[in-house]
Parts: C-alpha cells; structure tokens; sequence
C-alpha cells in the first residue's frame, strides 16, 4: 500500500522567492513519484516524475524535485517564484505494475508580487 | 494533438437520478483512469481500465458507480440514483501503456452536482 502526505496546504511566497513544497511518501513496494500541477476549474498537468536512476529531477517552469529514499521524501522547489506558478500542486506515488496513482491533499501555492 | 477530452464539463442533478459521465482518452492509449477530487476526500482512484477490461475496480465507493470501455477507447461512468455525496470533479485520465511510469494525461474533468 502506499500514502503520501504533503506538509502545508497552503504556502505563500513573494515573487523571486525560493518555493519550497513538501511531500513524503510510504510505500511497500520501490515508488514511482510524481507532481502534478492543477490550476483552477484545469485537469491535472503533470510538472515531473521520478522512476529509476538519477534522483534529481528536472520538471517544466523550472521545478526540480529529489527523490530521498532515506527520508522517504521528494520535495518540490523552484529557485525563483512566478505570478503565474500561483496553483495547487499534488504530490503521488504509485508502486504497482500499473499507474494507480494515490495522491497527497494537495498545496495550495500563492505567489505575493 | 488533441487531450482527454471529458463530457458534460458541468452536470447539475437531483437526488436519486442517474447520471453518465464521458471520457475520450488520447487516441492510442491503452490505459484509461477515473479519479475523483471532492473537498473532504481530496483525489481518489475510483477504477483502472486495460483495453475493454477493468482489473482494478477497487477505488468504486459503491454498486451504484459502473465504468465501461469500448473498443479501447471511450469510457462511460454511469451512477445510479445520485446523492448528495456524490457531487465532486470526476476526472479522467489515460496513459500510453499503463505500467506506473507511464505519465498520465488528464482530462479537464466534469463538475457533479447533486442537488
């Protein structure tokens, strides 16, 4: 079985400012990661994912993650925070022979100018 | 190319209808998902499609959710006589393969209400 818990569900930050969304996960079985970005009344767009190799991950708009398996965690960051990266971000794992994603309850992101 | 296309984007309801809900995956997608992302659940696996098949129906909260696929394309989630715990963004999602590194593209969802 797996879970992922995301600290924080709201997070704010100022323009220019490091973004920084937690997430930690459990899982029995090695995990797939996975961020995906919602932007209101949108579908889910998926920003990166990480399944085997490098453990740093590179996503679009400039978000990075790193897939810690001692801390079981695969935060999300961006140097430099942008009006239009204001959203809410959901972080999933899956870990079965096919992609039934459990997800957190999701971060809610506000970007002040 | 086109995306997961969903269909109403809004249906309002009464109690105890039925409802169907569509989703056209991206031409070519094998694998076909429905989620569903309501205030207090938050985004839940509902059922996993594999061609026409459904291994996976484990996420259905009850008898009265059913999903079909046909000819490994369109997906139909029927629910039957509706109530108010029902309202939630169904979305659907598809994938090339389906194995769980396949990236899921989503749908814009249907928005239930249920009055």
């Amino acid at each position: 079985a797996q879970s992922v818990t995301q600290l924080g569900s709201h997070v704010s930050v100022s323009e220019g400012a490091l973004v920084l969304l937690r997430c930690n996960y459990s899982s029995s079985v090695p995990p797939y990661l996975f961020w995906y970005v919602q932007y209101p009344n949108q579908g889910l767009q998926l920003l990166l994912k990480y399944t085997t190799g490098a453990t740093l991950v590179k996503g679009i708009n400039g978000f990075e993650a790193e897939f810690k398996k001692s801390e079981t965690s695969f935060h999300l960051t961006k140097p430099s925070a942008h009006m239009s990266d204001a959203a809410e971000y959901f972080c999933a794992v899956t870990g079965t022979s096919y992609g039934k994603l459990t997800f957190g309850q999701g971060t809610i992101l506000t970007v002040h100018p | 190319g086109a995306g997961v296309s969903q269909s109403p984007s809004n249906k309002v309801t009464e109690k105890g209808k039925d409802v169907e809900l569509r989703c056209d995956p991206i031409s070519g997608h094998t694998a076909l998902y429905w989620y569903r992302q309501s205030l207090g659940q938050g985004l839940e696996f509902l059922i996993y499609f594999q061609g026409n098949s459904a291994p996976d129906k484990s996420g259905l909260p009850s008898d009265r959710f059913s999903a079909e696929r046909t000819g490994g394309s369109v997906s139909t989630l029927t629910i039957q006589r509706t109530q108010q715990e029902d309202s939630a963004v169904y979305l659907c999602a598809s994938s090339l393969e389906g194995p769980g590194t396949d990236t899921q593209y989503f749908g814009p969802g249907t928005r239930l209400t249920v009055l």
